[in-house]
């Protein structure tokens, strides 16, 4: 199984300021994808194929990396995003996930 | 569009079967392996299994084994995902979920188990 590695656990950032979720993956792949959850919803689609903004997802997020080691970013940080965040490859089965990044405002 | 509607939430007792349906539309629903994937309360995403919706055929997480059964209905392109033997820790919400270039779910389906 491919593992995904998630860092950090968590995450406090000021409005407007950058926040960086990273992703490592035990084997190389590029069917990755990143999703925002919050309670109560199902995971919202962010990031596919590493780095392709799904559409309607506000630009100031952004997918990087390839291989192994993936990165989301969010340029600047708004008190909608205040969310947990996945990634998620679905290259091989089974399907396996990042653990989740919680990420607040401080 | 790709869409894929579940079934309403279930209460159910120790012990006890559950069977969560799929209704996938927007797509051709043989082309594509359904997975089912599940997040108990507070916890992060589990993979549990897919079905080959042309072929019958399924794939079960080692977990799951003895557990789970997926099948599927192609006259009214509806994938389902039966849990049985309940247990309290089975409480969660239920995903079916596909990939068509890129990952669709449905909007997930909270079993309860409860005495």
């Amino acid at each position: 199984d491919i593992v995904m590695t998630q860092s950090p656990d968590s995450l406090a950032v000021s409005l407007g300021e950058r926040a960086t979720i990273n992703c490592k993956s035990s084997q190389s792949t590029n069917y990755l994808a990143w999703y925002q959850q919050k309670p109560g919803q199902p995971p919202k689609l962010l990031i596919y194929w590493a780095s392709t903004r799904e559409s309607g997802v506000p630009d100031r997020f952004r997918g990087s990396g390839s291989g192994t080691d993936f990165t989301l970013t969010i340029s600047s940080l708004q008190a909608e995003d205040v969310a947990f965040y996945y990634c998620h490859q679905y290259y091989n089965t089974p399907w396996t996930f990042g653990q989740g990044t919680r990420v607040e405002i401080k | 569009q790709v869409q894929l509607v579940q079934s309403g939430a279930e209460v159910k007792k120790p012990g006890a079967s559950v069977k969560v349906s799929c209704k996938a539309s927007g797509y051709t629903f043989t082309g594509y392996y359904m997975h089912w994937v599940r997040q108990a309360p507070g916890q992060g995403l589990e993979w549990m299994g897919w079905i080959n919706p042309n072929s019958g055929g399924t794939n079960y997480a080692q977990k799951f084994q003895g557990r789970v059964t997926m099948t599927r209905d192609t006259s009214i392109n509806t994938a389902y995902m039966e849990l049985s033997r309940l247990r309290s820790d089975d409480t969660a919400v239920y995903y079916c979920a596909m990939e068509v270039t890129i990952p669709y779910w449905g909007q997930g389906t909270l079993v309860t188990v409860s005495s």
